[in-house]
């Protein structure tokens, strides 16, 4: 059963447009929710997060909106950078219990120059 | 600060062996997880340590062990290697303590093939 849902397997978009990746949950035990970026060979790097209390979270480039009535999240990334080329992965845990992640199955991103 | 090291970084073992991997956390991160990484099934919690106590653990089997030493430094055994454990390992540090929200910091990998 797979609680963290990433439908798109890819995304391709052009330099300096925005990028929208969407990632929804099942489990609403689920209040901390986190985006990674994974280059090739490399471990995920930390981008940014989101608690359950807010719906939207801003870090330079990158926002994080999250709608808990729909379990819904995105990612936007304005604006796009060839080298924000990578693949994201969504990411869920519980308050209290957040070093066990649950990770959706990945979004390729590809910034077209 | 330095970060999440991993070694080794590949590994190539036969069916039946065992292996053990290492990872080093962030300098004053107690919490260390495990993550197994493989193409069909994404990335998938193994456990988690905190002051050399495994506070959680995945689906995985028995096979599966890990530990954690004073230092935090941590180490996972897997033991009766099968074909399906060829995989990237990742290990993930935290300044978690048990309460709050804490992001994870996650180590370059070990890729361990098994033939």
């Amino acid at each position: 059963d797979q609680q963290v849902k990433q439908n798109s397997p890819s995304l391709s978009v052009q330099e300096g447009r925005i990028s929208i990746l969407n990632c929804d949950y099942t489990n609403s035990m689920f209040d901390y929710f986190l985006w990674y970026k994974k280059y090739p060979a490399e471990g995920p790097t930390f981008l940014i997060s989101i608690s359950s209390i807010k719906d939207k979270n801003e870090d330079g480039r990158f926002t994080v909106f999250l709608n808990k009535s729909a379990k819904h999240l995105s990612l936007h990334i304005v604006p796009s950078q060839p080298g924000d080329s990578a693949v994201y992965f969504c990411a869920a845990s519980r308050v209290g219990s957040n070093y066990k992640l649950t990770f959706g199955k990945g979004t390729l991103l590809t910034v077209n120059p | 600060k330095a970060g999440v090291t991993q070694t080794p970084r590949y590994l190539i073992k036969t069916r039946g062996q065992q292996v053990t991997l290492s990872c080093s956390p962030i300098s004053g991160h107690r919490s260390v997880s495990w993550y197994q990484q493989t193409p069909g099934q994404g990335l998938q919690f193994l456990f988690e340590y905190f002051s050399e106590t495994q506070r959680n653990k995945g689906n995985f089997p028995g096979r599966f062990s890990g530990r954690q030493f004073s230092n935090s430094r941590s180490e996972m055994n897997v033991s009766t290697l099968e074909l399906g454990d060829s995989a990237l390992y990742l290990c993930a540090s935290s300044p978690s303590t048990g309460t709050g929200t804490y992001e994870q910091y996650f180590g370059p990998g070990t890729r361990l093939t098994v033939t």
